[in-house]
């Protein structure tokens, strides 16, 4: 595996169900984000994490849960979401944050939709 | 609240033509920017990085950055019906916070 890796690449939930979505960078990066792609909207950064602790908490609703086991992965678990939270969730990773956390890599990200 | 703006396009050129995307950011502390390309269905790719104001050259790709004016672009040069994508412009002031402009949608005609 090369890059950053994401699974599921689609998924569709239920409103009262839980799931999980995975993230795992093979840079050796020392930094990973979760974003949101809605339509015809900008990223939202939604998490950083940095060396496993989380350094960005970007007032996302607490439906929303990342956990950072080390820093080759990263986890998104899902609650109890809304219609209004299908998008794409994009894992990305850097190697540098103050020099070069604006260079991001992104994973392929997964496909979200909530019914 | 700290933007970057880009016009949504689409921007239409034909083949070979000189393709000039532009982007303007609020925020006087971006210290660096960043060019993305986005296919459609796909995740978004760094094809440009610019520090100093100035021009950087990397093959077909040139990014201006102009921090007086608040103003980043990115021209394509001998564009390519595989450049058709959308391009997203970014900025970061340092730690780990990068804005993300919303793209401009860019189509080649061959």
């Amino acid at each position: 595996e090369t890059g950053v890796t994401q699974t599921p690449r689609h998924l569709v939930m239920g409103m009262t169900n839980k799931k999980s979505l995975k993230c795992e960078q093979h840079l050796g990066h020392n930094a990973m984000y979760w974003y949101k792609q809605s339509a015809k909207k900008p990223l939202e950064l939604m998490f950083v994490y940095s060396l496993e602790e989380r350094v960005e908490n970007n007032s996302v609703p607490s439906r929303f849960s990342p956990e950072c086991p080390n820093s080759s992965h990263l986890f998104l678990h899902l609650h109890t979401l809304q219609p209004e939270d299908s998008a794409l969730y994009l894992c990305a990773s850097s190697q540098d944050r103050l020099a070069g956390g604006g260079e991001q890599y992104f994973g392929p990200g997964t496909r979200l939709t909530v019914t | 609240q700290k933007e970057v703006e880009q016009n949504s396009g689409p921007l239409s050129v034909p083949e070979g033509a000189i393709a000039s995307l532009n982007c303007t950011y609020s925020d006087r502390g971006s210290q660096s920017f960043f060019w993305y390309r986005q296919y459609s269905g796909k995740s978004p790719e760094l094809i440009m990085s610019i520090y100093s104001n100035g021009d950087k050259e990397d093959g077909r790709f040139t990014a201006q950055l102009n921090k007086a004016s608040q103003y980043v672009s990115l021209l394509i040069r001998d564009s390519q019906p595989s450049d058709s994508a959308t391009y997203l412009c970014a900025g970061h002031t340092g730690g780990f916070k990068t804005i993300f402009g919303a793209g401009t949608r860019l189509f080649v005609k061959a």
